[in-house]
């Protein structure tokens, strides 16, 4: 499975969008992009994922770009609960996630 | 229920005990996973359970640890011996299609034991 790359930490103004990037230069073709989230003392929580289209849904939007080298996780308008770790993971028929450190994102009042 | 659930929430227990983990899946799911969390950092895979398929027990830390499901639905962690090492939450998630199959969505954990051995 194709290992990502994300920042350690970010900050983001409430009601702001926070946009969440991860790279994943080495994704092969029949790997899917997964996006979860984890808030303090809570289970992971999925949120999103996608193959090569752009993809929505209630909770976010990820955009994949055409190389699908890279791809961003968008929270349109960030609340003091979207705090939480936020993980990228690649992978294909394999179902051995690779959960790395992830993205700590804080929502600022 | 709608969700994964775990009992129990909270175990501390003496070091040498042997600890019993249970997990309840999302009726339906075929897929049921366990993984560890030491404090600080990531997810750590142990098992995977796949309807009738035998499970990839290749994540198991030690012959200490092992995992049972019953057919599609509940299934234990149980940590022999314990050791202050195995002080961790253990997370339980399940699937309903095999990850990476066209349309499969994604693992719905539970809220996770959390063990402490003293």
């Amino acid at each position: 499975d194709a290992k990502t790359t994300q920042p350690p930490s970010m900050d983001c103004a409430e009601g702001r969008a926070a946009n969440l990037p991860c790279n994943h230069s080495t994704i092969s073709g029949n790997e899917y992009v997964y996006w979860y989230r984890q808030i303090h003392s809570q289970g992971p929580q999925y949120i999103i994922h996608g193959l090569k289209n752009n993809e929505t849904n209630e909770m976010a939007s990820l955009i994949i770009t055409e190389d699908r080298k890279s791809s961003t996780l968008i929270l349109p308008h960030a609340t003091l609960r979207d705090t939480a770790v936020y993980y990228c993971i690649v992978h294909s028929g394999t179902y051995k996630y690779i959960f790395g450190t992830g993205t700590r994102l804080k929502v600022l009042a | 229920g709608a969700g994964v659930s775990q009992s129990p929430s909270n175990k501390v227990t003496e070091k040498g005990k042997d600890v019993e983990l249970r997990c309840d899946p999302i009726s339906g799911h075929t897929a049921l996973y366990w993984y560890r969390q030491r404090l600080g950092q990531g997810l750590e895979f142990l098992i995977y359970f796949q309807g009738n398929s035998a499970p990839d027990k290749s994540g198991l830390p030690s012959d200490r640890f092992s995992a049972e499901r019953t057919g599609e639905s509940v299934s234990t962690l149980t940590i022999q011996r314990t050791q202050q090492e195995d002080s961790a939450v253990y997370l339980c998630a399940s699937s309903h299609l095999t990850p990476g199959t066209s349309g499969a969505g994604g693992q719905f954990f539970g809220p996770g034991t959390r063990l402490t051995v003293l």
